[in-house]
This record gives C-alpha cells, structure tokens and sequence, in this order.
C-alpha cells in the first residue's frame, strides 16, 4: 500500500535551516513527490516536485531556499534561512495507478 | 497568471446537496486534468475527485464514491463538484486544484490551487 509517512512538527530558530522528510512505503522507494506548503489561514502552494535521485523542479516564485534531496525512500526539503513566513503546514503528495493521489499527513514546522 | 476559484460552499443539513464550482483563468483550462481535495477543520489534505482533460477519465476517493460527481465546462472554464447525501464527516474546505504530469517520473502532481470554500454539514 503507498503511504507517505511524516513527522508532525518540526521548529527551528529563525534564521537556521531545517529539513523535513517524508518517507515511501516499502516497496515504493523509487517513486518521486511533491511538496506543498500551506500557510496559516491559506489554500496549499505547490513546491516543488522531487525525483528519487534527488533532482527537482520548484514552482513558480519559490526561493531558493528552499530545495530538495532523497535518500532511498526518505524524501528531503530543505528549507534554508528560516523565515517567519515559512512557519506552516508543509505536505508531500504522490501518485500511484489505481490509487491515485496520495498526501502524507503533514509537519507543522514552527519558526522560532 | 494561473488563478482557481472556488464558489458555492455554505452551510448544508445532513442528507442535502450543494455544488460546488471552481473558475479558472490563466491558462488553457482545456489541456489540464482538474482535481477537487478537501481538508477536515485540524486535519490534513484529502483527494476527493479528478477529471481529465476532457472528462474521458473520472476518479473519486472511496470515501465519497457514489454520493460525489465531478464535471467540467471547457467552454466556461469551469470545474463542478455535486455533492449529494452529505454528511457530517464532508465537512470541509474543498479546494480546487490544477494537476500536472511529468513524463519523466510518472507524477501526477499539483502544481497550482484555489484558496478553497467552506462546506459546513449539520442540522
């Protein structure tokens, strides 16, 4: 069964780093995402799509600091030079035949 | 610009109906498949539905499968979402959003979203 799978909440001080995963079921590492950003009060914003081999293609208006990396079945985003208006709800999303589109539960990242 | 606007969300009793719309503009309506993803208040995304291109290829979640149909107007650029039977658990924002397809991978992703209309069931 494809499932994304990811941690709650993340925080981090402003101006750091931080890095969110979200990981593949077994048996669907090979699969790439797409990461989506939803902001307090705001419909979703598309990120950014992310290959197993770690190459990536953000949408348009995205900084650079944000970016993208996988490992294995891990998904990485990276978000450099924390902001304020990063703090959100950040999603992963697939797709899979006969199952469609598939979303990870969410990390909150607090911005602190 | 590409821009998604949903319109026809309100407050519905259990066992009602309400369609929703989404208007879009910005791009060529015609060439894209069109999703609806509903969000539970706290909770997280959730695909409803999808339509082709030109709506040869519909697809509902099983949650909503039989109760929801989806349909689209290329001429008025419009995207529809009818929603009959509901319940307490549809309530949600639903959102309308724009899938892409990248032939390199096999992703269908979401690429661009509306800010979304409230669907409140209750007596």
């Amino acid at each position: 069964q494809l499932v994304l799978t990811q941690s709650p909440s993340a925080s981090a001080s402003l101006g750091a780093s931080v890095k969110l995963t979200c990981t593949l079921s077994s048996g669907h590492s090979s699969y790439a995402i797409a990461w989506h950003q939803q902001q307090p009060e705001k419909g979703p914003r598309y990120l950014m799509k992310l290959n197993s081999d770690g190459s990536h293609s953000k949408g348009d208006g995205i900084p650079d600091r944000f970016s993208g990396s996988s490992s294995g079945a891990e998904r990485y985003l990276t978000i450099s030079s924390l902001q304020s208006e990063d703090e959100a709800d950040y999603y992963c999303q697939t797709w899979g035949t006969g199952i469609h589109w598939v979303f990870g539960g969410g990390t909150k990242l607090t911005v602190l | 610009e590409v821009q998604l606007v949903e319109s026809g969300g309100g407050l519905v009793k259990p066992g009602g109906s309400l369609r929703l719309s989404c208007a879009a503009s910005g791009f060529t309506f015609s060439s894209y498949s069109m999703n609806w993803v509903r969000q539970a208040p706290g909770k997280g995304l959730e695909w409803v539905s999808s339509i082709s291109s030109s709506s040869s290829y519909i697809y509902y979640a099983d949650s909503v499968k039989g109760r929801f149909t989806i349909s689209r107007d290329n001429a008025k650029n419009s995207l529809y979402l009818q929603m009959n039977s509901l319940r307490a658990e549809d309530t949600a924002v639903y959102y309308c959003a724009r899938a892409d397809y990248d032939i390199l991978t096999g992703l269908y992703y979401f690429d661009y979203w509306g800010q979304g209309t409230l669907v409140t069931v209750s007596s």
